[in-house]
């Protein structure tokens, strides 16, 4: 059973376009982070959520937690061709200690010029 | 400063023999986590770690997979009697001590990629 599902899974726009990206689940996080990886390399944290309804902005990258902690977007504001990547999103359910990440299943991004 | 450093960054095994995977976390942290992320899926969970103790290895295949991180020097992560199955990219994450928003942040090395022949 995946706890987080991320929508769509692949996406390829052009430069300029706007997008989101979804991250759902059924289950309560105590915080949630966003993760970008690139082809051979491990994931590099972009941005960590913890409070229901939050959202926190990074140069073009909006970053959202839903009111219930259940769910989250990204937006990312006119995409650029190194916007390209894998973007993870994981979840802790821990609260108050470190604990697992569980990952969502990715979204695939593309972008061209 | 430092990031997670993890070597080899790739392995070749033969079936049968043993892979061992090193992780040096980022300075001042305390708390190690290994995942596997398999071809075309996602990351998965394997185990978490402080100085000499497990606090969940319920990501860890019940046999063959064993990990530790001792006092001092890297965590390791040992798989023994390798097979095809085991061909992946394992990950290693750091995360500073408790107590702030910090310790929900996990940092990850670039991976070890393993692949069994």
């Amino acid at each position: 059973t995946q706890l987080l599902e991320q929508s769509p899974q692949f996406l390829s726009i052009q430069e300029g376009e706007n997008l989101t990206v979804y991250c759902n689940s059924s289950s309560v996080f105590s915080s949630l982070q966003w993760y970008r990886q690139e082809p051979g390399e491990g994931p590099v944290l972009l941005v960590t959520v913890v409070t229901g309804g939050e959202v926190k902005k990074l140069k073009r990258l909006t970053f959202q937690f839903g009111d219930a902690r259940k769910d989250s977007s990204l937006h990312i504001t006119a995409a650029q061709p190194g916007d390209t990547g894998l973007y993870l999103c994981a979840g802790d359910m821990n609260t108050g200690t470190a604990s697992k990440l569980t990952f969502g299943t990715g979204t695939r991004l593309q972008v061209t010029l | 400063n430092a990031g997670v450093m993890q070597n080899p960054r790739h392995l070749v095994r033969r079936r049968g023999q043993e892979a061992r995977l090193r992780c040096s976390p980022m300075k001042g942290h305390s708390h190690v986590y290994w995942y596997r992320q398999l071809p075309e899926e996602g990351l998965k969970f394997m185990v978490y770690l402080q100085k000499e103790n497990i606090i969940d290895e319920s990501g860890m295949p019940k046999e063959r997979f064993s990990a530790e991180f001792p006092k001092e020097g890297p965590s390791i992560l040992r798989i023994q009697q390798v097979v095809r199955g085991d061909s992946a990219a394992y990950f290693c994450a750091s995360s500073p001590i408790q107590g702030a928003l910090a310790s929900y942040e996990q940092y990850f090395g670039p991976g070890t990629r393993l692949t069994v022949t």
